[in-house]
Protein backbone atom coordinates (compact mmCIF):
# COMPACT_ATOMS: atom_id res chain seq x y z
CA UNK A 1 0.00 0.00 0.00
CA UNK A 2 0.98 3.72 -0.93
CA UNK A 3 2.50 5.45 2.09
CA UNK A 4 3.44 9.01 2.79
CA UNK A 5 6.48 9.94 0.92
CA UNK A 6 9.05 12.84 2.25
CA UNK A 7 11.73 13.97 0.20
CA UNK A 8 14.74 14.58 0.57
CA UNK A 9 15.26 11.90 3.67
CA UNK A 10 18.67 13.82 4.36
CA UNK A 11 19.37 17.22 4.17
CA UNK A 12 22.93 19.25 5.18
CA UNK A 13 22.46 22.63 5.47
CA UNK A 14 24.76 25.94 6.56
CA UNK A 15 23.51 28.78 8.69
CA UNK A 16 21.51 30.90 6.96
CA UNK A 17 20.82 28.85 4.58
CA UNK A 18 17.40 28.12 2.78
CA UNK A 19 15.52 24.90 2.73
CA UNK A 20 12.37 22.96 1.44
CA UNK A 21 11.13 19.62 2.35
CA UNK A 22 8.18 18.21 0.38
CA UNK A 23 5.55 15.49 1.40
CA UNK A 24 3.76 13.50 -0.79
CA UNK A 25 0.68 12.28 1.26
CA UNK A 26 -1.19 8.96 0.84
CA UNK A 27 -3.52 8.92 -2.82
CA UNK A 28 -6.33 10.49 -2.06
CA UNK A 29 -5.55 12.03 1.48
CA UNK A 30 -6.71 15.71 1.87
CA UNK A 31 -4.82 16.60 5.01
CA UNK A 32 -1.73 17.27 5.42
CA UNK A 33 0.56 17.84 9.18
CA UNK A 34 4.18 18.98 9.52
CA UNK A 35 5.71 17.64 13.05
CA UNK A 36 9.33 18.47 14.31
CA UNK A 37 11.30 16.18 16.47
CA UNK A 38 14.47 17.52 18.07
CA UNK A 39 17.13 15.27 18.69
CA UNK A 40 15.66 12.62 21.86
CA UNK A 41 12.81 15.07 21.58
CA UNK A 42 9.08 13.96 21.14
CA UNK A 43 7.50 15.75 18.13
CA UNK A 44 6.65 18.99 17.97
CA UNK A 45 3.11 19.58 15.83
CA UNK A 46 4.39 23.02 13.44
CA UNK A 47 1.58 23.46 11.01
CA UNK A 48 -1.44 21.75 9.26
CA UNK A 49 -3.35 21.84 6.15
CA UNK A 50 -6.48 20.52 4.96
CA UNK A 51 -7.93 20.92 1.31
CA UNK A 52 -5.11 23.39 0.54
CA UNK A 53 -6.21 25.82 3.21
CA UNK A 54 -3.38 26.08 6.41
CA UNK A 55 -5.93 24.42 9.26
CA UNK A 56 -3.69 24.71 12.54
CA UNK A 57 -0.59 26.67 13.32
CA UNK A 58 1.69 24.98 16.13
CA UNK A 59 5.03 26.25 16.92
CA UNK A 60 6.35 26.90 13.52
CA UNK A 61 8.84 29.68 13.49
CA UNK A 62 8.42 32.63 11.46
CA UNK A 63 11.29 31.85 9.14
CA UNK A 64 9.11 28.76 8.01
CA UNK A 65 6.61 29.12 5.59
CA UNK A 66 4.54 25.81 4.27
CA UNK A 67 1.79 25.29 1.62
CA UNK A 68 -0.51 22.60 0.38
CA UNK A 69 -0.62 22.49 -2.99
CA UNK A 70 -3.55 21.24 -6.13
CA UNK A 71 -2.38 17.90 -5.78
CA UNK A 72 -2.47 17.90 -2.24
CA UNK A 73 1.66 17.68 -1.57
CA UNK A 74 2.87 19.94 0.95
CA UNK A 75 6.09 21.60 1.05
CA UNK A 76 8.14 23.53 4.22
CA UNK A 77 10.06 26.33 3.78
CA UNK A 78 12.79 27.07 6.03
CA UNK A 79 14.92 30.29 5.73
CA UNK A 80 17.91 31.67 7.72
CA UNK A 81 18.97 28.34 9.05
CA UNK A 82 19.98 28.35 12.51
CA UNK A 83 21.69 25.31 14.40
CA UNK A 84 18.54 24.51 16.29
CA UNK A 85 16.56 23.41 13.63
CA UNK A 86 18.40 20.35 13.27
CA UNK A 87 15.93 17.96 13.77
CA UNK A 88 13.48 15.12 12.12
CA UNK A 89 10.33 16.98 10.20
CA UNK A 90 7.78 14.36 9.41
CA UNK A 91 4.74 14.80 7.91
CA UNK A 92 1.35 12.83 8.20
CA UNK A 93 -1.58 12.63 6.32
CA UNK A 94 -5.05 12.07 6.47
CA UNK A 95 -8.30 11.65 5.01
CA UNK A 96 -11.20 13.95 5.91
CA UNK A 97 -11.51 15.97 9.13
CA UNK A 98 -12.89 15.11 12.91
CA UNK A 99 -15.87 16.73 11.77
CA UNK A 100 -16.39 14.34 8.55
CA UNK A 101 -15.49 11.17 9.96
CA UNK A 102 -15.32 9.81 13.80
CA UNK A 103 -11.74 9.02 13.79
CA UNK A 104 -8.99 9.63 11.22
CA UNK A 105 -6.08 8.22 11.57
CA UNK A 106 -2.85 10.14 11.07
CA UNK A 107 -0.54 8.78 8.76
CA UNK A 108 3.32 9.25 9.38
CA UNK A 109 5.96 9.42 6.57
CA UNK A 110 9.53 8.60 7.27
CA UNK A 111 11.13 11.43 8.26
CA UNK A 112 12.94 14.37 6.84
CA UNK A 113 16.29 14.74 8.85
CA UNK A 114 18.08 17.59 8.42
CA UNK A 115 21.12 18.96 9.64
CA UNK A 116 22.32 22.56 9.78
CA UNK A 117 26.04 23.24 10.47
CA UNK B 1 5.89 17.75 25.10
CA UNK B 2 5.62 19.56 28.36
CA UNK B 3 1.64 18.37 29.20
CA UNK B 4 2.21 14.85 28.42
CA UNK B 5 4.38 13.01 30.74
CA UNK B 6 6.00 9.62 30.53
CA UNK B 7 8.57 7.69 32.17
CA UNK B 8 12.15 7.77 30.00
CA UNK B 9 13.61 4.35 30.14
CA UNK B 10 12.15 0.78 30.74
CA UNK B 11 13.51 -2.60 31.09
CA UNK B 12 11.78 -5.28 30.96
CA UNK B 13 13.17 -9.74 30.12
CA UNK B 14 11.85 -10.91 27.26
CA UNK B 15 8.54 -12.83 27.82
CA UNK B 16 7.58 -10.43 30.39
CA UNK B 17 4.51 -7.60 29.70
CA UNK B 18 5.73 -4.24 29.64
CA UNK B 19 3.63 -1.49 31.14
CA UNK B 20 4.36 1.77 29.77
CA UNK B 21 2.60 4.87 31.45
CA UNK B 22 1.51 8.25 30.21
CA UNK B 23 -0.17 11.71 31.95
CA UNK B 24 -2.08 13.94 29.65
CA UNK B 25 -3.52 16.97 30.37
CA UNK B 26 -6.43 17.64 28.17
CA UNK B 27 -9.28 16.44 29.31
CA UNK B 28 -11.24 17.10 26.07
CA UNK B 29 -9.47 14.68 24.15
CA UNK B 30 -11.61 12.39 21.91
CA UNK B 31 -8.66 10.01 21.20
CA UNK B 32 -5.47 8.78 22.73
CA UNK B 33 -2.93 7.18 20.85
CA UNK B 34 0.14 4.96 21.20
CA UNK B 35 2.89 5.13 18.11
CA UNK B 36 5.86 3.19 18.19
CA UNK B 37 9.45 4.77 17.08
CA UNK B 38 12.30 2.54 16.18
CA UNK B 39 15.71 3.56 15.44
CA UNK B 40 15.98 6.18 12.66
CA UNK B 41 12.66 5.42 11.31
CA UNK B 42 9.36 7.35 11.63
CA UNK B 43 5.87 7.19 13.78
CA UNK B 44 3.86 3.62 13.09
CA UNK B 45 0.55 3.90 15.20
CA UNK B 46 0.01 1.18 17.25
CA UNK B 47 -3.41 1.63 19.31
CA UNK B 48 -5.81 4.20 20.25
CA UNK B 49 -8.25 4.19 22.81
CA UNK B 50 -11.78 6.80 22.46
CA UNK B 51 -12.12 8.77 25.24
CA UNK B 52 -15.31 7.25 26.50
CA UNK B 53 -13.62 3.53 27.05
CA UNK B 54 -11.84 2.28 30.06
CA UNK B 55 -9.79 -0.36 28.02
CA UNK B 56 -8.97 -1.81 24.65
CA UNK B 57 -7.57 -5.11 23.67
CA UNK B 58 -5.52 -5.65 20.53
CA UNK B 59 -3.35 -8.72 20.49
CA UNK B 60 -0.70 -8.33 22.90
CA UNK B 61 -1.73 -4.90 23.02
CA UNK B 62 -3.93 -3.65 25.91
CA UNK B 63 -4.67 0.20 26.53
CA UNK B 64 -6.56 1.31 29.91
CA UNK B 65 -7.51 4.72 30.28
CA UNK B 66 -8.30 6.66 33.54
CA UNK B 67 -10.27 9.60 32.64
CA UNK B 68 -10.34 11.31 36.35
CA UNK B 69 -6.72 10.90 36.59
CA UNK B 70 -5.66 11.33 32.62
CA UNK B 71 -3.48 8.75 33.15
CA UNK B 72 -3.18 6.18 30.16
CA UNK B 73 -1.42 2.62 29.96
CA UNK B 74 0.02 0.37 27.23
CA UNK B 75 0.59 -2.94 28.41
CA UNK B 76 2.82 -5.56 25.81
CA UNK B 77 2.43 -8.89 26.78
CA UNK B 78 5.31 -11.80 25.94
CA UNK B 79 7.21 -8.82 25.31
CA UNK B 80 9.54 -9.51 22.55
CA UNK B 81 13.34 -8.49 21.14
CA UNK B 82 11.38 -6.34 18.16
CA UNK B 83 9.62 -4.67 20.38
CA UNK B 84 12.97 -2.77 21.32
CA UNK B 85 11.92 0.75 20.66
CA UNK B 86 10.34 4.03 21.76
CA UNK B 87 6.83 4.59 22.81
CA UNK B 88 4.90 7.88 22.43
CA UNK B 89 1.71 8.53 23.57
CA UNK B 90 -0.10 11.25 22.41
CA UNK B 91 -3.16 13.46 23.14
CA UNK B 92 -5.50 15.18 20.34
CA UNK B 93 -6.84 18.41 19.86
CA UNK B 94 -9.40 19.40 17.27
CA UNK B 95 -9.28 22.41 15.82
CA UNK B 96 -11.59 24.58 14.13
CA UNK B 97 -11.32 23.35 11.07
CA UNK B 98 -11.65 19.40 12.38
CA UNK B 99 -8.17 18.99 12.55
CA UNK B 100 -6.97 16.68 14.46
CA UNK B 101 -3.66 17.84 16.24
CA UNK B 102 -1.30 15.51 18.39
CA UNK B 103 0.60 16.31 21.45
CA UNK B 104 3.28 13.95 21.90
CA UNK B 105 4.72 12.76 25.43
CA UNK B 106 8.24 12.96 26.31
CA UNK B 107 8.64 9.35 25.03
CA UNK B 108 9.80 5.92 26.65
CA UNK B 109 12.73 3.78 25.62
CA UNK B 110 11.81 0.62 25.99
CA UNK B 111 14.93 -2.00 26.32
CA UNK B 112 14.31 -5.87 26.11
CA UNK B 113 16.96 -7.33 28.30
CA UNK B 114 17.55 -11.40 26.99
Amino acid sequence: AAGVIQSPRHLIKEKRETATLKCYPIPRHDTVYWYQQGPGQDPQFLISFYEKMQSDKGSIPDRFSAQQFSDYHSELNMSSLELGDSALYFCASSLGTSRERSYNEQFFGPGTRLTVL
Amino acid sequence: GEDVEQSLFLSVREGDSSVINCTYTDSSSTYLYWYKQEPGAGLQLLTYIFSNMDMKQDQRLTVLLNKKDKHLSLRIADTQTGDSAIYFCAESHISNFGNEKLTFGTGTRLTIIP
